[in-house]
């Protein structure tokens, strides 16, 4: 059984400019959850995806944005790279959605510094 | 509004002893809890988690946790920890319904095991 994977590890980027981040899900699993983890915080959510539509946002701005494709696997688009975007992005999957299923299974994160 | 608060952010100990991670939840609704533990480097990794019945959850690596209702506790103990316990530890909770797939994280504790 693949657990969730993410890509890239390491991102740098300037002020401005635009970031995609990718996570594969755990197999057999619809459900993909974003967070975003700045340094010496706990995770704040971002938004989650099931069955390849949004299905809940924190509170993000609108310049934070996703997808969920077919085969369940996501991303996460920035634009508008702003330095407190700086953090480390975790992705996580699960069976579904509701408390049952609400196991999350989290990704290594990619570590994204803006400068 | 959910919110988790952690009332330690850092939590030396000696190996062998026992240790309690203490996490207050506030919520209107029903919730469900989980602890997560997070490496260096790394992402988070269930403990445990607690979404109905006995009060008293038992997770991985010797971990247990008390689900305390009228005192909106859900506090993280091990009788006797190991070096390797050194970490951060994330409480989080999930109140269902409209929250969709929030899980809503606490500030952290970071252990330290000393020998």
């Amino acid at each position: 059984e693949t657990g969730v994977t993410q890509s890239p590890t390491h991102l740098i980027k300037t002020r401005g400019q635009q970031v995609t981040l990718r996570c594969s899900s755990q197999s057999g699993h619809n459900t993909v959850s974003w967070y975003q983890q700045a340094l010496g915080q706990g995770p704040q959510f971002i938004f989650q995806y099931y069955r390849e539509e949004e299905n809940g946002r924190g509170n993000f701005p609108p310049r934070f944005s996703g997808l969920q494709f077919p085969n369940y696997s996501s991303e996460l688009n920035v634009n508008a790279l702003e330095l407190d975007d700086s953090a480390l992005y975790l992705c996580a999957s699960s069976l579904g959605v509701g408390a049952s299923y609400n196991e999350q299974f989290f990704g290594p994160g990619t570590r994204l510094t803006v400068l | 509004a959910q919110s988790v608060t952690q009332l330690d952010s850092q939590v030396p100990v000696f190996e062998e002893a026992p240790v309690e991670l203490r996490c207050n939840y506030s919520s209107s609704v029903s919730v469900y809890l989980f602890w997560y533990v997070q490496y260096p480097n790394q992402g988070l990794q269930l403990l445990l988690k607690y979404l109905s019945g006995s009060t008293l959850v038992k997770g991985i690596n010797g971990f247990e946790a008390e689900f305390n209702k009228s005192q909106t506790s859900f506090h993280l103990r091990k009788p006797s920890v190991h070096i390797s316990d050194t970490a951060e530890y994330f409480c989080a909770a999930y109140a269902g319904g409209t929250s969709y797939g929030k899980l809503t994280f606490g500030q952290g504790t970071i252990l330290t095991v000393h020998p």
